[in-house]
């Protein structure tokens, strides 16, 4: 099983300012990697796929990097509507699994 | 427009069942993948099971085998999660989630969960 791990658990920081969101695999998953947004109370949102893809109607602010065992999530210029959890997921194999989460909320 | 809509939650009592149902419209459960994934209270995702989309296919989270089963009815366009032996763990909001249109196992499309509490 592969597991993802998710650093940090949680991110302190301002609108307008930067995050950036890790996740590591325990094998490489090749660029096989999606980024989910989270807020309270609703489900999962897609936001990036194999790696690098933005899904439809996610803003460019987003961006996913990375490929082997570390991915990188960069959300430049923090809008409100962006504090939430993120979770990353991989399909190298079954099972699929999430990495914990971060949490970004307002410092 | 895509929907899902999951329905069957409820409290029910260790060692009991449930059968939560996925109603899916707008697309055909035989053009995708569906995935079910759980969120215990105040904790993250864990993936629970996926029947490929031309149902020939399915995989279940390994402590789940033998418990739990997804299967489809393609007639009336909805996804099925037997879930039996219930324990205390297995409370959590359980969603339906439809692949991505790349055929690639991410989840583009969720429905609102419904809620299993298990408790006596």
């Amino acid at each position: 099983e592969v597991v993802l791990t998710q650093s940090p658990a949680t991110l302190s920081l301002s609108p307008g300012e930067s995050a950036t969101l890790s996740c590591r695999a325990s094998q490489s998953v090749v660029r096989y990697i999606a980024w989910y947004q989270q807020k309270s109370g609703q489900a999962p949102r897609l936001l990036i796929y194999e790696a690098s893809r933005r899904a439809s109607g996610i803003p460019a602010r987003f961006r996913g990097s990375g490929s082997g065992t570390d991915f990188t999530l960069t959300i430049s210029s923090l809008e409100p509507e962006d504090f939430a959890v993120y979770y990353c997921q991989h399909r190298y194999n079954w099972p699929l699994t999430f990495g914990g989460g971060t949490k970004v909320e307002i410092k | 427009q895509v929907q899902l809509m999951e329905s069957g939650g409820g409290v029910v009592q260790p060692g009991g069942s449930l059968r939560l149902s996925c109603a899916a419209s707008g697309f055909n459960l035989g053009d995708f993948g569906m995935h079910w994934v759980r969120q215990a209270p105040g904790k993250g995702l864990e993936w629970m099971a996926v029947m490929t989309y031309d149902g020939k296919s399915e995989y279940h989270i390994e402590y789940a085998k033998g418990r739990f089963n997804i299967s489809r009815d393609i007639s009336k366009n909805v996804l099925h999660l037997q879930m039996n032996n219930l324990r205390s763990e297995d409370t959590a909001i359980y969603y339906c989630a439809r692949i991505h249109r790349s055929g690639w196992d991410y989840l583009d499309s969720w429905g609102q969960g419904t809620l299993v509490t298990v408790s006596s």
